[in-house]
């Protein structure tokens, strides 16, 4: 079965700072990755998302990650973060069966960002 | 256009009754699914519905859950003789049907608190 790690569960960086969230996933096949942000009493957003291809994808709000086959790791990362970025991130793994994915998300790490 | 909408936002019950916790995905998105988050468990995946196919209930953690689709659109999630452990956040999600991109679009969640 398929697992998603995100080792850091709490991460506080300053306004302007670079930014880098790890995730590690275990899965059998070609994984399809996703990142999703969830602010406050909100739904998730979808960031960014990998199937195939180039290797580094590119998101919405200057989001960008890299998919490692050889680490098995999909790290999101930002040149320099908002106050706005504050929210908590969601790595996930899709597992492609029947026409949709069932995702399964890792325990997801909260964004602090310190003016 | 519209996302996913989810009613109600907050649902307050008590140990012991039923509820129904409904979902409207975005027009014309074939796919449907359930995910359920607390603090134990995190984001998991309950159920999943691709157009008239029988759907994925793999998720389901007892059989006092179920949920149903009715026209291809509307979902329902039903909770029978609810427990504590049941308190989390329900959240539907709908993409639509391609062969290589699942992107899931997210509601803002079902909070459900049993007393």
């Amino acid at each position: 079965a398929q697992s998603v790690t995100q080792p850091d569960i709490h991460i506080t960086v300053s306004e302007g700072a670079s930014l880098e969230l790890r995730c590690n996933y275990s899965y059998g096949a070609t994984p399809y990755l996703f990142w999703y942000v969830q602010s406050p009493g909100q739904g998730l957003q979808l960031l960014l998302k990998y199937f195939s291809g180039d290797t580094l994808v590119q998101g919405i709000k200057g989001f960008e990650a890299e998919f490692k086959r050889s680490q098995s790791s999909f790290n999101l990362r930002k040149p320099s973060v908002h106050w706005s970025d504050a929210a908590e991130y969601f790595c996930a793994v899709g597992s492609f069966t029947g026409g949709g994915n069932k995702l399964t998300f890792g325990t997801g790490t909260q964004l602090k960002v310190e003016l | 256009g519209a996302g996913v909408s989810q009613s109600p936002s907050n649902k307050v019950t008590e140990k012991g009754k039923d509820v129904e916790l409904r979902c409207d995905p975005i027009s014309g998105h074939t796919a449907l699914y359930w995910y359920r988050q607390s603090l134990g468990q995190g984001l998991e995946f309950l159920i999943y519905f691709q157009g008239n196919s029988a759907p994925d209930k793999s998720g389901l953690p007892s059989d006092r859950f179920s949920a149903e689709r009715t026209g291809g659109s509307v979902s329902t999630l039903t909770i029978q003789r609810t427990q504590q452990e049941d308190s989390a956040v329900y959240l539907c999600a709908s993409s639509p049907w391609t062969s290589g991109s699942n992107e899931q679009y997210f509601g803002p969640g079902t909070r459900l608190t049993v007393t």
